[in-house]
């Protein structure tokens, strides 16, 4: 299975703030590279895939980059109902692992 | 409108079964990718099992030959039929439509399976 490192597992910041998400995986998997919210009492949410690309609806603050084995998730600019859980998934090969998580406190 | 509404869940001993359903709306299942992701309390996602379009299924190890994932296409609903039910298979479990790749993901409000005696 693929192996995927997320860092930091929480992190607090202030509205406005710059807030970067990183992620590692085992094995060379891009483009196939996603990034989810997760709010407390709701479903995922797609937030990245393809490593970069936004499904509609999502804010433009968010933005993934990377390539091969190492992933960005950026929030420009962090707002209130940022609030979450983000994880990092890959699709390249089942099992569509996920990282272990990043909670994010505002 | 898309819309998935789950139900089935509930508390069942060790050993025991539940069948959780997916009802669609907004659109047709056998038209779609559909799956079932759960989440462990305090714990992160886990991909469960998918039925793709082209009618073959997958199940990741830790249920594969326990769980079955299956569709009625007279409904318009996808099933998870879990056999041999472990405590470890506590979880909020959700349906989704879309393949992982995306671009586009839709999820049902989810539906707790506590195992425990």
């Amino acid at each position: 299975d693929i192996r995927m490192t997320q860092s930091p597992s929480s992190l607090s910041a202030s509205v406005g703030d710059r807030v970067t998400i990183t992620c590692r995986t085992s094995h060379s998997i891009d483009p196939y590279f996603n990034w989810y919210q997760k709010k407390l009492g709701e479903a995922p949410k797609l937030l990245i895939y393809g490593v970069s690309s936004l499904p509609s609806g999502v804010p433009s603050r968010f933005s993934g980059s990377g390539s091969e084995t190492d992933f960005t998730l950026t929030i420009s600019s962090l707002q209130p109902e940022d609030s979450a859980t983000y994880y990092c998934q890959q699709t390249y090969s089942t099992p569509w692992t996920f990282g272990q998580g990043t909670k994010v406190e505002i | 409108e898309v819309l998935l509404v789950q139900s089935g869940g509930g508390l069942v001993q060790p050993g025991g079964s539940l069948r959780l359903s997916c009802a669609a709306s907004g659109f047709t299942v056998s038209n779609n990718h559909m799956s079932w992701v759960r989440q462990a309390p305090g714990k992160g996602l886990e991909w469960v099992s998918i039925f793709f379009i082209d009618g073959n299924t997958y199940a990741t190890d830790s249920v594969r030959g326990r769980f079955t994932i299956s569709r009625d296409t007279s409904k318009n609903t996808l099933y998870l039929q879990m056999n041999n039910l472990r405590p470890e298979d506590t979880a909020v479990y959700y349906c989704a439509r879309g393949h992982p790749r995306g671009p586009r993901v839709d999820w049902g409000q989810g539906t707790l399976v506590n195992v425990s005696s």
